[in-house]
């Protein structure tokens, strides 16, 4: 069975400061892909990035950094210098060949 | 080019209703996913398409959702009759292929009463 385990449920910023979302995965396949989406008060949900199992290089876009490290199953998520635009729920997902398991959701607060 | 269109935006019905939802995922896009987010719990899978076929409905809750995609273009999913339970978001996405991103639709608000 597959999970995805995001342990915080609620972080709370000050404008500016660096946060880092966490996301631990389980699952016995080899091959497989982890995203992260943003939902933003509107309710979408907005896709921000794909990793495949073989690809463990970490990428960054823009003030978004992401970390994945096979060794300990996680994928963590970094916003630097965070603004209150970036106030949503993010969540981690694992894909296998159509089959798709959620963590829980992050929401994170950025105050002014 | 439009995104994943999902109808109605809310819905409030009673229990014991009949509810149709309705998902336009992006033309061209063979994979269809419906999704549902309960309570502010996780994001739970409940069955996917490719093109008319259900390849996973491994998610689907009981027997009173019914799920459909006739012609391989938009889908219906039917909850009838409705529980007090199956209040929630339900997420509609869609892909070109099995690994590609899924881009998700606004969703569907249910209220059960």
């Amino acid at each position: 069975a597959q999970k995805v385990t995001q342990a915080q449920t609620e972080i709370s910023v000050v404008e500016k400061e660096d946060v880092t979302l966490d996301c631990v995965y389980e699952t016995r396949d080899t091959t497989y892909y982890l995203f992260w989406y943003k939902q933003p008060p509107s309710g979408e949900l907005v896709f921000l990035i794909r990793r495949n199992s073989f690809d463990e290089q970490n990428e960054i876009s823009g003030r978004y950094s992401w970390n994945f490290q096979k060794s300990t199953s996680s994928f963590n998520f970094t916003i630097t210098a965070s603004q209150v635009v970036d106030s949503a729920v993010y969540f981690c997902a694992l894909f296998n060949a159509g089959k798709s398991t959620f963590g829980d959701g992050t929401t994170l607060t950025v105050k002014p | 080019e439009a995104g994943v269109t999902q109808f109605p935006s809310h819905s409030v019905i009673e229990k014991g209703q009949t509810v149709t939802l309705r998902c336009d995922p992006i033309s061209g896009h063979d994979n269809l996913y419906w999704y549902r987010r309960v309570m502010g719990k996780e994001i739970k899978f409940l069955l996917h398409f490719v093109k008319e076929s259900k390849q996973d409905e491994s998610g689907m809750p009981n027997n009173r959702f019914l799920a459909e995609r006739t012609g391989g273009t938009y889908s219906t999913l039917k909850v009838q009759p409705a529980e007090l339970e199956d209040s929630g978001v339900y997420f509609c996405a869609s892909s070109p292929g099995t690994h590609n991103e899924q881009f998700f639709g606004p969703g569907t608000r249910l209220t059960v009463l």
